[in-house]
């Protein structure tokens, strides 16, 4: 059973158009993320949401939307995509106490922007 | 704004050679410092979480320790399984629930 799942695993396209990525969790957690991996590996937030809130923006440019239907899911829409913006693309999640914050991560989405 | 640092970058050893990796942080507060696993094409896989200075876990041939300043992860007698990239990373008091990520020590551990 996959805990935090991803779809597309890849996802090829061209300069200027409209892309989403999803993400659902199984793990009963309230809180997931968006991280973005360049090419040298570096991981970096992106965006947070806890019940559905937004907690985390980072500077991210607005042409990225992450949304929240409900808990379990968070998605990730990118317009006008530019080639600066092909990287993975890792959806996590998290159950944060005063004990434990560890995050679980999903299999990655690949974009290239061509 | 915190700060993770990793070193080295790449390390290569041969099978049963122990060996130990580096994570350098400068937080605000350390709310938790994070040890995950990342094999080539997936996602990173959680290892360890360390609270405190002073605070050591294992699990296998990993062993995780902890000062104020740094974190070690310690591998012991390294099997070929054991290549991939480590990642670190810190919450600090300030920060919500956001990581920071260092960038990573890339193992490889030869037969």
């Amino acid at each position: 059973d996959t805990a935090v799942s991803q779809t597309p695993k890849y996802l090829v396209t061209q300069m200027g158009n409209d892309k989403s990525i999803k993400c659902e969790q199984n793990l009963g957690h309230d809180t997931m993320y968006w991280y973005k991996q360049d090419s040298k590996k570096f991981l970096k937030i992106m965006f947070s949401y806890n019940n559905k809130e937004l907690i985390i923006n980072e500077t991210v440019p607005n042409r990225f939307s992450p949304k929240s239907p409900d808990k379990a899911h968070l998605n990730l829409h990118i317009n006008s995509l530019e080639l600066g913006d092909s990287a993975v693309y890792f959806c996590a999640s998290s159950q944060p106490s005063d004990f434990a914050y560890e995050q679980y991560f999903g299999p990655g989405t690949r974009l290239t922007v061509t | 704004e915190d700060q993770v640092t990793q070193s080295p970058e790449a390390l290569r050893l041969q099978e049963g050679e122990s060996s130990s990796l580096n994570c350098s942080y400068t937080v605000s507060g350390l709310r938790g410092l994070f040890w995950y696993r990342q094999d080539p094409g997936k996602g990173p896989e959680f290892l360890f979480t360390l609270y405190s200075a002073g605070e050591e876990k294992e699990k296998e041939r990993l062993k995780a320790t902890l000062t104020k300043k740094e974190s070690f992860l310690h591998i012991t007698a390294p099997k070929p399984e054991d290549s991939a990239t480590y990642l670190c990373a810190v919450r600090s008091g300030g920060s919500n629930y956001k990581l920071t990520f260092g960038k990573g020590t890339l193992l490889t551990v030869n037969p």
